[in-house]
């Protein structure tokens, strides 16, 4: 049971927006910042956002994040192929000095 | 550009002790948080803690009694110790660098990931 809680799924048609949803609580995401990762099959996650809605050199403009209490969430408009991922929202836990991830979202694009 | 290496046994035995060393190349190990972070197969991430490079810790609460970290700055490299493991251990082992911009941090460089059988 992850601390962040992520829709195990979603889905989505080439061109299409999607939103991914992550909720936690006020000792995690209620006063911290939230990150996002993109996980491709078989390789290690990559940085996609950071300090709620900042994006990492390189990365497309077609990824937003944003935060709201104590939920955040990303979006991905113009949906393409190669966006068919895992993807985790992650933030630092005051509670349990720690990092804490969500359960993880499998995007499909169909 | 940093890069990261995780080396160590692919398998291990229940009741023995995990033991994994994440090796960081292109940059220094200083003035960072290096943590280790865990993936059992089709699940997601679970960090297991973080060491500064003066040997300060955090530990995840669920791992902290098997957990132990350390460091070595002469080498560029630091250490992961999981004791009395058992199948549920059984995961891909991801070390990581937490890299700073003003007060927000966040894992910037990866390994590669190294995968960790526990079974006799």
């Amino acid at each position: 049971q992850s601390v962040l809680t992520q829709p195990p799924s979603a889905s989505g048609t080439p061109g299409q927006r999607v939103i991914i949803s992550c909720s936690g609580s006020s000792s995690n995401i209620g006063i911290n910042y939230v990150y996002w990762y993109q996980q491709l099959p078989g390789t290690a996650p990559k940085l996609l956002i950071y300090r709620n809605n900042q994006r990492p050199s390189g990365v497309p403009d077609r990824f937003s994040g944003s935060k709201s209490g104590t939920s955040a969430s990303l979006a991905i408009s113009g949906l393409r192929s190669e966006d068919e991922a895992d993807y985790y929202c992650a933030a630092w836990d005051d509670s349990l000095s720690g990092w804490v991830f969500g359960g993880g979202t499998k995007l499909t694009v169909l | 550009q940093v890069q990261l290496q995780e080396s160590g046994p692919g398998l291990v035995k229940p009741s023995e002790t995990l033991s994994l060393t994440c090796t960081v190349s292109g940059g220094s190990i200083s003035s960072y948080y290096w943590s280790w972070i865990r993936q059992p197969a089709g699940n997601g991430l679970e960090w297991i803690g973080r060491i500064y490079t003066s040997g300060s810790t955090n530990y995840n609460p669920s791992l902290k009694s098997r957990v132990t970290m350390s460091v070595d700055t002469s080498k560029n490299q630091f250490s992961l110790k999981l004791s009395s493991v058992t199948a549920a251990d059984t995961a891909v082992y991801y070390c990581a660098r937490e890299g700073y911009t003003y007060t927000s941090y966040y894992f910037d460089y990866w390994g590669q990931g190294t995968l960790v059988t526990v079974s006799s």
